[in-house]
């Protein structure tokens, strides 16, 4: 139990389009979702916390109009960054979470979505 | 407001050695603490965890780690390690009743034939 998929694996696009990364809980429900953001041979960096039908919290630093976060169902999180360049070329990387149930209080992590922006 | 200490940023063992991955935390309040283990190029995969009770915890591929609240630890350990252990061990702590995950900066374990 508590797998949680990403699509696409890996992406490279042209600078100034958008992407989009999915992240679907395959298992259970998942009342919060997160995305990080990995740099190489760095920890991860909370971007931002979503729960299921309201807006994202987005971390300090993090700009809400450039990576769009959508939780439209308990087993879905979008996260688009818009205009992408060069610099949002990274490692993205979201997790799952239940508030109840036997999952509770652990984050179960997607396997990554390498994106690069040419 | 929680902080994690990964003391060791690079640890190469021979194969079959044990080896201690270290953890301290920092937190005002009560902790989950949890490792993760991070193979090249794939998210993340939780090895243990700790919530409550019994402070030696045990968790997948042979790896173990004990919550230790006077000296704030949670050290990773494993008696005998093998090629495929080689990989990217993340400490993580959060606040009880809180959801949001504060990392360690990582330890690369490098596994020696």
């Amino acid at each position: 139990g508590a797998v949680v998929s990403q699509h696409p694996s890996w992406v490279i696009c042209k600078s100034g389009t958008s992407v989009k990364i999915e992240c679907r809980s395959l298992d259970f429900q998942a009342t919060t979702m997160f995305w990080y953001r990995q740099f190489p041979k760095q920890s991860l960096m909370l971007m931002a916390t979503s729960n299921e039908g309201s807006k994202a919290t987005y971390e300090q630093g993090v700009e809400k109009d450039k990576f769009l976060i959508n939780h439209a169902s308990l087993t879905l999180s979008t996260l688009t960054v818009t205009s992408a360049h060069p610099e949002d070329s990274s490692f993205y990387i979201c997790s799952a979470g239940q508030t109840s149930g036997s999952l509770q209080e652990t984050q179960y992590f997607g396997p990554g979505t390498r994106l690069l922006v040419l | 407001a929680q902080s994690v200490t990964q003391l060791d940023s690079q640890v190469p063992v021979f194969e079959e050695a044990p080896v201690e991955l270290r953890c301290n935390y920092s937190s005002s309040v009560s902790v989950y603490l949890f490792w993760y283990v991070q193979y090249p190029n794939q998210g993340l995969q939780l090895l243990l965890k700790y919530l409550s009770g019994s402070t030696l915890v045990k968790g997948i591929n042979g790896f173990e780690a004990e919550f230790n609240k006077s000296q704030t630890s949670f050290h990773l350990r494993k008696p005998s390690v093998h090629i495929s252990d080689t990989a990217e061990y993340f400490c993580a702590v959060t606040g009880a009743g809180s959801y949001q995950l504060t990392f360690g900066k990582g330890t690369k374990l490098s596994v020696i034939p």
